[in-house]
């Protein structure tokens, strides 16, 4: 069916270390990926996608995963700040023009002093 | 940056009573969206909008809520008779074709 899992809820990691957060979803004809952070009482905020035609995508920070053949996501943070404290979220387009998103439950990331 | 902003930020009202939230989307987009979010639950979609008709909705979107682009910048979704369970925060965003969607900072929305 349709729906995008998390597998973790939560993930506590210190300071400076490299963070991993994993998405499971289940609909191989997604063909766009997209994480997101949600801070409290704010909406998501875009941090990276990936096509389909990708399998590794980075930007300022962090680096996105993508394997199709498990229907795998992971969202990798290196050296973790405390601003990267929230709640992060994967999110799949299942259906291209419509481009409704489905989101995950979200797995809350706490930095540790 | 831009952004899309949304206004109120907390509405709270009679359940009965209708409620018109409001989206400016990011200026050169097209396509419009509402999500909500249950206190504590994912994200949910509830509609979608583009070149001035609904593309898709959610069992969610039932005949209560409707959907507006009333002028150039605003975008709106109103809810004709609330119910309790209505209260939740309501998110919109805005894309162009084929890019992540951009949201607001949502409306909290509750219903007494």
């Amino acid at each position: 069916g349709e729906s995008v899992g998390l597998h973790l809820p939560t993930l506590s990691v210190q300071e400076g270390d490299n963070s991993i957060i994993n998405c499971a979803y289940s609909n191989s004809a997604s063909d766009y990926f997209i994480w997101y952070k949600q801070e409290s009482g704010k909406g998501p905020q875009f941090i990276i996608d990936i096509r389909s035609n990708m399998d590794k995508r980075q930007g300022q920070r962090v680096t996105v995963l993508l394997n199709k053949t498990v229907k795998h996501l992971s969202l990798q943070i290196a050296a973790t700040q405390p601003g990267d404290s929230a709640v992060y979220f994967c999110a799949e387009i299942l259906i291209q023009g419509a481009q409704k998103l489905v989101f995950g439950q979200g797995t809350r990331l706490t930095i540790n002093p | 940056e831009p952004e899309v902003t949304q206004t109120p930020s907390h509405q709270v009202t009679q359940m009965g009573q209708e409620v018109i939230l409001r989206c400016v989307p990011i200026s050169n987009h097209l396509y419009f969206y509402w999500y909500r979010q249950i206190l504590g639950q994912k994200v949910e979609f509830l509609v979608s909008f583009y070149n001035n008709e609904i593309s898709e909705k959610s069992e969610i979107f039932d005949d209560q809520f409707s959907v507006e682009r009333p002028d150039g910048s605003n975008f709106t979704l109103k809810i004709r008779s609330t119910k309790l369970e209505d209260s939740a925060m309501y998110f919109c965003a805005s894309s162009g074709f084929g890019q992540a969607q951009h949201f607001g900072d949502g409306t909290r929305l509750s219903i007494l």
